[in-house]
């Protein structure tokens, strides 16, 4: 059965700390992998995607992501997070999502 | 372009009357998707729609329910509502292609008293 698991329920991270938020995925063939960002009110914002080729790929807002093929994991990261990152996020494997990481920033 | 539109934003009901939101996709896509986002329970899956027919369903009652429009817009139903109905109510269109991603609208917030 084809799954997406996102550990991490909530995230607290310090202004200017760097940031991995953690996906991990089952599925049958090579997945097609998504991060979006939701903020408070209002819809999902695609962050990024991965279909093939190079295994890190850049997104909006400065956000990156490594799809690593061996641990089945797609894991979403930021160098130095910015207050207004705050939000909820969330992986998704084709069409199906995981249950989100609510992402708070300290000042 | 103009991105996937939702109506109404806000919707009160009472517990058993019928609750009708709209989609209407970005234009070119086909694909108009409904999730429910409930407090604390992320996105559910509730329903698939391309080229008019219904493609998929989530684990929902039969009270959930919908159509798409010539023109790609999309209805969801909901009858009979009950308390635990109270959601954000998410649509979302994509194009042909299983590697497209979804472009999601801003949500109906549908609450029952």
């Amino acid at each position: 059965a084809q799954s997406v698991t996102q550990p991490d329920i909530h995230i607290t991270v310090s202004e200017g700390a760097s940031l991995e938020l953690r996906c991990n995925y089952s599925y049958g063939a090579t997945p097609y992998l998504f991060w979006y960002v939701q903020s408070p009110g209002q819809g999902l914002q695609l962050l990024l995607k991965y279909f093939s080729g190079d295994t890190l790929v850049q997104g909006i807002k400065g956000f990156e992501a490594e799809f690593k093929r061996s641990q089945s994991s797609f894991n979403l990261r930021k160098p130095s997070v910015h207050w207004s990152d705050a939000a909820e996020y969330f992986c998704a494997v084709a069409l199906d999502f995981g249950g989100g990481t609510r992402l708070m920033v300290k000042p | 372009e103009a991105g996937v539109t939702q109506s109404p934003t806000h919707l009160i009901k009472t517990r058993g009357q019928q609750a009708t939101l709209r989609c209407s996709p970005i234009s070119g896509h086909t694909s108009v998707y409904w999730y429910q986002q409930a407090l604390g329970l992320g996105l559910q899956f509730l329903l698939w729609y391309d080229e008019g027919e219904e493609r998929n369903r989530g684990n929902f009652p039969p009270r959930f329910s919908g159509r798409q429009f010539p023109n790609y817009s999309s209805e969801l139903n909901v009858n009979a509502l009950e308390l635990e109905d109270s959601a954000l109510y998410l649509c979302a269109s994509r194009t042909t292609g299983s590697n497209q991603p979804q472009h999601f609208g801003d949500g109906t917030r549908l609450s029952i008293l």
